[in-house]
Order: structure tokens, then C-alpha cells, then sequence
């Protein structure tokens, strides 16, 4: 299984303000994937990150509000823009361990985000 | 109708009980089948993944998949208190392009 580390683990923000979130894996892999978690709620899929090609967004999310970047094989980053207090959630990343969008993921810790 | 139902607890049970979590599903194409585990503050952990229709054990974790009724569960034998945790099926394959996650059980093992 790989494992994987994102920064910051935490963080509150100021309305209007822009985070950008880090996702580090020890191994290369094809596919990352971004996903929100609110209470209560299950892990909604934002986007999936292949390297050397666009992000794919979900119904819902766009490019504007979460721009992506996926630089090389191990690493993606999400920024979250112009925040509203409607996202403060938390804030994961995972990859697939084959080379489907279905195949078995693993999650990184999460970044839990607060916005005043 | 959601596309997996999973009761959301929470669910209470003493040290030593047997726990059974259940997710069940409208889409009969979903082949593969997955529960994670989450403890608090901590990201989802891949806990049993099985294909198609059947059992499969490892230690005391137990993973069912009965595909004619569109329903899986999870079951815990000798639960611990380091069970507690929130507990999610998630599911895939056919011709979904990504996994379906259930939204977790809470589960609390009391001594």
C-alpha cells in the first residue's frame, strides 16, 4: 500500500482568502483523486489527477473554485479559492492502486480546513 | 434514493460482541466491494476489499457480499475498543467511473 503525507494537516482561514493543499506519495502512481468529507456526509469526489493531462472535475466543482496540479508522479496540490465559510470541511487526497478509477484507493491523513 | 445506504449509527456495543455493518446498493454493476475504517482526525484506512459475491476473512474482520440482494456487510468478531471508529463501504466497477462511498457508521466499543 503507498503511503501518503499532506500539509497542512490543519488550517483556518479568513473569508476571501485562497489555501493551497499539498499531497505527497512514496511511490509513483497514475491516478490521484481529491475528495471533500463533511460531517455526516460521505467522501464526495472532486476531481481526479492524472499526470501530464487536465484535471477531471465532478458535477459541482470547477477549475476556478479548485484549481489542481499534478507535476509528476508523485504529487498534486489543491487549491481552494476564495473561501467561503461553505468550505470548511476536510479536505482529502488518495490514489488508486492499479490504474482504474475504481480500483482499491488509499487516502492521505486529510487537511481539516476552517473558514471564518 | 441514494445510491448506497448505510446506517449511520451510532452504533454501541460492549468489549467481546459481534458486530455486524451493513451498506446495501442500487447499482447491480458495482463488482468490487470495500470497507475502511476512519478513527477520528485520521484519513479513511483500507480494511477488507473483496470481487464479486462471497465471504472473505482476515482475523476477526469478516466481509460478505450477496450481489442478488444489492447488499454487503462487515462483521467484527471479539470487538475491541480500538474498533471504535467510523466504519465506510464503498464499492465500484461495471461502468462506474469511480467509487460510491457510503456515509459511515459510527461505531463505539464500550469496556
Amino acid at each position: 500500500s503507498a503511503v501518503i503525507s499532506q500539509k497542512p494537516s490543519r488550517d483556518i482561514c479568513q473569508r476571501g482568502t485562497s489555501l493551497t493543499i499539498q499531497c505527497q506519495v512514496d511511490s509513483q502512481v497514475t491516478m490521484m483523486f481529491w475528495y471533500r468529507q463533511q460531517p455526516g456526509q460521505s467522501l464526495t469526489l472532486i476531481a481526479t489527477a492524472n499526470q501530464g493531462s487536465e484535471a477531471t472535475y465532478e458535477s459541482g466543482f470547477v477549475i476556478d473554485k479548485f484549481p489542481i496540479s499534478r507535476p509528476n508522479l508523485t504529487f498534486s496540490t489543491l487549491t481552494v479559492s476564495n473561501m467561503s465559510p461553505e468550505d470548511s470541511s476536510i479536505y482529502l487526497c488518495s490514489v488508486a492502486a492499479g490504474g482504474y478509477s475504481t480500483d482499491t484507493q488509499y487516502f492521505g491523513p486529510g487537511t481539516r480546513l476552517t473558514v471564518l | 434514493q441514494k445510491e448506497v445506504e448505510q446506517d449511520p449509527g451510532p452504533l454501541s456495543v460492549p468489549e467481546g460482541a459481534i458486530v455486524s455493518l451493513n451498506c446495501t446498493y442500487s447499482n447491480s454493476a458495482f463488482q468490487y466491494f470495500m470497507w475502511y475504517r476512519q478513527y477520528s482526525r485520521k484519513g479513511p484506512e483500507l480494511l477488507m476489499y473483496t470481487y464479486s459475491s462471497g465471504n472473505k476473512e482476515d482475523g476477526r474482520f469478516t466481509a460478505q457480499v450477496d450481489k442478488s440482494s444489492k447488499y454487503i456487510s462487515l462483521f467484527i468478531r471479539d470487538s475491541q475498543p480500538s474498533d471504535s471508529a467510523t466504519y465506510l463501504c464503498a464499492m465500484g466497477g461495471g461502468t462506474a467511473s469511480k467509487l460510491t462511498f457510503g456515509t459511515g457508521t459510527r461505531l463505539q466499543v464500550t469496556l
